[in-house]
């Protein structure tokens, strides 16, 4: 039961750099998320995805670009890092909205 | 926006000890989530609750969705080694079926 997989789970990237943070779930959960933690600040909503085809902003969206690729698949990209970027980011998947979300187990991003 | 205030921020107690948390906020949700994640984790979901009033159990861990739909409440009975970790309650707002809002962590230590 592999559940919510993010990839990388550490990543370190000078400023300006780009990259994309890769997750898949196997539930066939129609709902995605991509959230960053900070320290003392729980979590924030950067975007999510209602259903395949979809993406919404959340809370936190400046900075990020979102893909629903499939059903199972859903990237976030950074296009340009800045430090302020800098986080534990965590994709989770949900059967439908109202419903409890899955998450991956986080990965961790240093932007230098 | 919304806020959730969560307390305690964090808690040092006893093994064998009962434990108590709460959040509250000025507006009202439908939902309310209780997470635990562990260190380099995601947050696992506890227990979820969908009804003013309800009044929930899952092993040694009960929680109440508060009867003013503005709070709710975690308790952990004769608590042990592994309930070591931060606590996370999330509500979802009438106005949202995507966006929950994420208290800032209660973390819990367990005195040697």
């Amino acid at each position: 039961n592999a559940g919510v997989t993010q990839t990388p789970k550490f990543q370190v990237l000078k400023t300006g750099q780009s990259m994309t943070l890769q997750c898949a779930q196997d539930m066939n959960h129609n709902s995605m998320y991509w959230y960053r933690q900070d320290p003392g600040m729980g979590l924030r909503l950067i975007y999510y995805s209602a259903s395949e085809g979809t993406t919404d902003k959340g809370e936190v969206p400046n900075g990020y670009n979102v893909s629903r690729l499939n059903k199972r698949e859903f990237s976030l990209r950074l296009e340009s890092a800045a430090p302020s970027q800098t986080s534990v980011y965590f994709c989770a998947s949900s059967r439908t909205g109202n419903t409890e979300a899955f998450f991956g187990q986080g990965t961790r991003l240093t932007v230098v | 926006g919304q806020q959730l205030n969560q307390s305690p921020q964090s808690m040092f107690i006893q093994e064998g000890e009962d434990v108590s948390m709460n959040c509250t906020s000025s507006s009202i949700f439908n939902t309310w989530l209780w997470y635990k994640q562990d260190p380099g984790e995601g947050p696992v979901l506890l227990i979820a609750l969908y009804k003013a009033g309800e009044l929930t159990s899952n092993g040694r861990l009960t929680a109440q969705f508060g009867i003013t739909r503005k709070d709710s409440f975690l308790n952990i009975s004769a608590s042990i080694p592994s309930d070591v970790g931060i606590y996370f309650c999330a509500g979802l707002p009438p106005d949202s079926n995507y966006q929950l809002i994420w208290g800032a962590g209660t973390k819990l230590i367990i005195k040697p």
